[in-house]
């Protein structure tokens, strides 16, 4: 069966530092996503990333890929306080499961 | 178009009654999935449609039954539910593991929150 870890499962970060989310995963995938929640919001997809190798940046946000480690990370870079939210990953392969997510939490 | 709709938005139900709540995408996306989450948890998938025949039952009480009536819709029927059944219940839509195109994302739908009473 799919397991995907994730971690750290809290993140307090002050503004303007870098930080890493780790996601790792049990079996091969196709494709691996992460989300961010808002409170009593739903899932707002940030990147999607199906080859090795993989990396996509949308703003402070980096995500990458590397399917022989079985291993995406979240970076952030100068953290803003707009960024405070649950960042989950999820794995697809013929279901789609998630990572017990990230509640990242950026301090003035 | 990206969006995957569901109603309704808000749900209170009584544990006698019988109640439905729909997902409608319009992508063309061959896989449907229901989620349920519990407030500070991750979403825990239900079930999974692809091609509109259900190809994942995670052990779900039969109290919860999807139904995918066609390749846009997947409705989630409730019935004789417990109050630990409230939750935030997520539809999500893909192109199928297997499946080639442009669009490669899974889309998420902004949930019922159901109350159950």
């Amino acid at each position: 069966e799919l397991k995907v870890e994730q971690n750290p499962l809290f993140l307090s970060m002050q503004e303007g530092k870098n930080y890493t989310i780790y996601c790792n995963y049990s079996t091969t995938s196709d494709r691996l996503y992460w989300y961010r929640q808002d409170p009593g919001k739903s899932l707002e997809s940030l990147f999607v990333l199906l080859s090795n190798g993989a990396v996509k940046q949308e703003g402070r946000l980096m995500a990458s890929l590397d399917t022989k480690a079985r291993l995406s990370t979240l970076h952030i870079t100068a953290a803003v306080h707009d960024l405070s939210a649950t960042y989950f990953c999820a794995v697809q392969r013929n279901d789609m499961r998630f990572g017990a997510g990230t509640r990242l939490t950026v301090k003035p | 178009d990206t969006e995957v709709t569901q109603t309704p938005k808000h749900l209170v139900m009584g544990m006698t009654n019988k109640k439905s709540l729909k997902c409608e995408q319009h992508m063309g996306h061959r896989a449907m999935y229901w989620y349920k989450q519990k407030a500070k948890k991750p979403p825990e998938l239900m079930f999974v449609y692809s091609y509109e025949k259900l190809s994942i039952n995670e052990s779900v009480p039969s109290r919860f039954s999807p139904e995918c009536p066609n390749s846009s819709l997947l409705n989630l029927h409730l019935h004789a539910l417990q109050p630990e059944d409230s939750a935030l219940y997520l539809c999500a839509s893909s192109p199928p593991p297997a499946g080639q195109g442009i669009r490669t994302e899974a889309f998420f739908g902004q949930g019922t929150r159901l109350t159950v009473v």
